[in-house]
């Protein structure tokens, strides 16, 4: 069983084309998160969702849209997909709550390339 | 959050110890270590956390000294599975929160 699973694997699409990203994990967690790694394979955190709140968002443009429709799932939407937008797009999810610092499970990734 | 500095990258081989230092100067009381692991193309994988001693588990120690300034993750008899990027953190993660920033990481090599 795929505890944090996306789709799709690889994305490759045209400069200004809008995409969608889809995360869904079925280890019953409260939190979402959505990570851009970067060709320097810096992680950096874009968003995070509580029980389907928004509690993190980062200065991302505002072309990009999370979207929760329940707990277990945070899509990603990207309009107007530019040039710097390639990277690898990850989803992760924690229980959320517990005071320290939780243990955040990560999908397999999202590797996006804008030509 | 704290920042933390590590060593960029490292070199070992099979079945030797490999230790990793990470720097977290400015650790606040309530912060916790964690530590990360990520193979290519996969997405990080949580490793062990601390707050303050030492922790093992099946994968690894972690040590603390009494200033948590810095911690030591500690690999015992590594194998080539072993290469991959560590990640030291460190933050409490405050509520539901749960922001975490991941530094350059260590990019650990091993060798045959």
């Amino acid at each position: 069983d795929t505890a944090v699973s996306q789709t799709p694997k690889y994305l490759v699409t045209q400069m200004g084309n809008d995409k969608s990203i889809k995360c869904e994990q079925n280890l019953g967690h409260d939190t979402m998160y959505w990570y851009k790694q970067d060709s320097k394979k810096f992680l950096k955190i874009m968003f995070s969702y509580n029980n389907k709140e928004l509690i993190i968002n980062e200065t991302v443009p505002n072309r990009f849209s999370p979207k929760s429709p329940d707990k277990a799932h945070l899509n990603l939407h990207i309009n107007s997909l530019e040039l710097g937008d390639s990277a690898v797009y990850f989803c992760a999810s924690s229980q959320g709550g517990s005071g320290r610092t939780d243990t955040q499970y990560f999908g397999p990734g999202t590797r996006l390339t804008v030509l | 959050l704290a920042k933390t500095t590590q060593p960029i990258s490292m070199d070992s081989y099979e079945g030797q110890e490999v230790n990793i230092t990470c720097s977290h100067n400015n650790i606040a009381t309530n912060d916790y270590i964690t530590w990360y692991q990520q193979f290519p193309s996969q997405g990080p994988r949580f490793i062990i956390q601390g707050y303050k001693t030492k922790v093992t588990n099946e994968v690894a120690s972690l040590f603390i000294p009494a200033d948590r300034k810095s911690s030591t993750l500690s690999l015992p008899r590594v194998s080539l599975s072993d290469t991959a990027v560590y990640y030291c953190l460190v933050g409490a993660g405050s509520g539901n929160t749960g922001k975490l920033i991941f530094g350059q990481g260590t990019t650990l090599q091993v060798k045959p």
